[in-house]
């Protein structure tokens, strides 16, 4: 199975862009690139997705490389809510098939 | 409001016993999955039902079982034979085949 490997942790100011990287060398051609974040002893909520092109919502922006062996999570103007474990899934086929790793703890300074 | 009610949020078990964990959505979701989250850690795959009447082991599904008797519930027991089950259990669900999975609150278990 395809695993991501992304940093620990992060931090970024208030009300700037945060990117957050995530590397998945193995990536196969019918993967998808899901991100989820999670809030402290909740549910992880769904940020965005993506195949090939680059997305967007209203929760943020997915960059995904050329080569689909790297992609970058875009939040725009970071808030105080924004800060979270961050998860880069690849997906292929189905939804149980998910691998979670441990994230990116993204800090938010005031 | 639609979505994933978990309960109880807090419970506390001693070793021996059994425990049912409840898990019902409202969504009209088809599949419905059960994980595990140990402190620091990524999610585990328990178990997953993409219909009514049948369920699949995921990753971890030593010591667990589950039912799936009514499309909405899909109730979670951690039996005696799970060495280790203190942790957070999540349940979700999405449409069959979809891309995005809902999640619940969570509860956590604690053997005292």
């Amino acid at each position: 199975d395809a695993k991501t490997t992304q940093p620990n942790s992060m931090e970024s100011n208030e009300e700037e862009p945060v990117h957050l990287p995530c590397n998945h060398s193995t990536i196969s051609g019918t993967d998808y690139i899901h991100w989820y974040r999670q809030l402290p002893s909740q549910g992880p909520e769904y940020v965005i997705h993506g195949l090939t092109s680059n997305v967007n919502n209203r929760m943020a922006s997915l960059a995904i490389a050329e080569d689909r062996k790297s992609s970058t999570l875009i939040l725009h103007r970071a808030t105080l809510r924004d800060a979270a474990v961050y998860y880069c899934i690849l997906s292929r086929d189905s939804n149980y098939q998910l691998i979670w790793g441990a994230g990116t703890k993204l800090i938010i300074k005031p | 409001d639609g979505g994933i009610t978990q309960s109880p949020k807090y419970l506390f078990r001693k070793e021996g016993q059994n425990v049912t964990l409840s898990c019902e959505q409202n969504l009209n979701h088809d599949a419905m999955y059960w994980y595990r989250q140990d402190p620091g850690q990524g999610l585990r795959l328990i178990y997953y039902s993409q219909i009514v009447n049948d369920f699949q082991k995921g990753d971890i599904a030593e010591g667990y079982s589950v039912s799936r008797e009514k499309k909405e519930s899909f109730p979670l027991t951690v039996t005696s034979a799970q060495k280790n089950p203190t942790a957070f259990y999540l349940c979700a669900s999405s449409i069959a085949g979809g891309n995005t999975i809902y999640f619940g609150e969570g509860s956590w278990l604690t053997v005292v």
